[in-house]
């Protein structure tokens, strides 16, 4: 009963630094996101995937890139992270890329000293 | 421009004191309203999605309704396990893609 599993939970990284996000889901949803959560600003969207072999920018992409890998698994990468850039992101999951619920992953927290 | 604006941003209720959240939208053509739950340190859980004004669903102690330009989640006689962040998104009918455009959500807690 996994649904969308995200590593790793908690990340300190130095200004500069690059890491990558992991998410896998085990629904066999077509379709993947990528989401930050900042304080008083609700979710925002950065990447999505509306099916394997796809990526699309959201609201927030710049400092990031995504990898499709395969149809479980959506990636997010962050080159050089910034201090803008520490939040909580969320690797979600939903059938189709329209009028489906989106379930969302246990969150990562990042932060960017 | 899509935009979800939830009120009030903190609700403070004692056990059994029922009470409404609200969540504003303006949006071209809504596809659909959701409404998740969040706990402290965790992802959102999905609660309900409406579709269309009129809509009502039901869920324990929780009941969304959705008019043409708000949804109300009602909680009936909560109780302190109720106590969530609760968030509001509306995915709207442009550009296609299920991209959700969320509120900032209302902080719910339950006093016993």
């Amino acid at each position: 009963n996994a649904g969308v599993t995200q590593t790793p939970k908690f990340q300190v990284l130095k200004t500069g630094q690059s890491m990558t996000l992991q998410c896998a889901q085990d629904m066999n949803h077509n379709s993947m996101y990528w989401y930050r959560q900042d304080p008083g600003m609700g979710l925002r969207l950065i990447y999505y995937s509306a099916s394997e072999g796809t990526t699309d920018k959201g609201e927030v992409p710049n400092g990031y890139n995504v990898s499709r890998l395969n149809k479980r698994e959506f990636s997010l990468r962050l080159e050089s992270a910034a201090p803008s850039q520490t939040s909580v992101y969320f690797c979600a999951s939903s059938r189709g890329p329209t009028g489906n619920t989106i379930y969302f992953g246990e969150g990562s927290w990042l932060t960017v000293v | 421009e899509d935009q979800v604006t939830q009120s009030p941003e903190a609700l403070r209720l004692q056990e059994g004191e029922s009470s409404s959240l609200n969540c504003s939208y303006t949006v071209s053509g809504l596809r659909g309203l959701f409404w998740y739950r969040q706990d402290p340190g965790k992802g959102p859980e999905f609660l309900f999605t409406l579709y269309s004004a009129g809509e009502e669903k039901e869920k324990e102690r929780l009941k969304a309704t959705l008019t043409k330009k708000e949804s109300f989640l009602h909680i009936t006689a909560p109780k302190p396990e109720d106590s969530a962040t609760y968030l509001c998104a509306v995915q709207a009918d442009v550009g296609g893609g299920n991209k959700l455009v969320f509120g900032a959500g209302t902080i719910l807690r339950v006093k016993s």
